[in-house]
């Protein structure tokens, strides 16, 4: 399985956009880019995916690279609700290696 | 909607001892699976299965883990024997075919 590379926390003031990094340099060209997140004491919660042009919808933005080696997670305006572990993770587009492979994430704590 | 359900939400049991988790997946999705989450770690898949059928048991430790979801609906995943390094989370997770996973709260096994 291809593996994402992400810092193990990061720390956000609250109402402020946040950016959150993921390299995956071994990505192949049919990957998909997921992004999963887990708030304490639940299981992960789908948030956004892209292959390869960015992707935006409600909860947040996906900003790939023109190379697919690196992506970003953007939160626009962070609340403390979105302090959780955020799974960037790459996922095969095809039947039978589309398993999700997480790895340990990014801790987000966000700051009152 | 109602989301993926599952039972016990916790189990505390003494080690070589047996144990049975259940999940009922939202409605409609063929595609289910199971993850155990140990304290720090991401979750790591467990067994996957379409409709009744399984597609992925390869991190399935088969000489005392068992899973099945014989009329392609719910699912039940069972230890037997028991070790103390099974303490962990364990979540179900259903998708349609190819889309993203929806997580269930998850069952907290301790092993004493």
């Amino acid at each position: 399985d291809a593996k994402t590379t992400q810092p193990n926390s990061m720390e956000s003031n609250e109402e402020e956009p946040v950016h959150l990094p993921c390299n995956h340099s071994t990505i192949s060209g049919t990957d998909y880019i997921h992004w999963y997140r887990q708030l304490p004491s639940q299981g992960p919660e789908y948030v956004i995916h892209g292959l390869t042009s960015n992707v935006n919808n409600r909860m947040a933005s996906l900003a790939i690279a023109e190379d697919r080696k690196s992506s970003t997670l953007i939160l626009h305006r962070a609340t403390l609700r979105d302090a959780a572990v955020y799974y960037c993770i790459l996922r095969g587009a095809n039947f039978g290696n589309e398993k999700l492979t997480f790895g340990t994430g990014t801790r987000l704590t966000i700051i009152p | 909607e109602a989301g993926v359900a599952q039972s016990p939400r916790y189990k505390i049991i003494e080690k070589r001892q047996s144990v049975a988790f259940w999940c009922n997946p939202i409605s409609g999705h063929a595609t289910l699976y199971w993850y155990q989450q140990i304290l720090g770690q991401g979750p790591k898949l467990l067994i996957q299965f379409q409709n009744n059928g399984v597609v992925d048991d390869s991190q399935l430790p088969k000489d005392r883990f068992s899973a099945e979801r014989l009329k392609g609906v719910d699912s039940t995943l069972k230890i037997q024997p028991a070790k103390l390094e099974d303490s962990a989370v364990y979540l179900c997770a259903s998708s349609f075919v190819l889309r993203e996973q929806f997580f269930g709260p998850g069952t907290r096994l301790t092993v004493l």
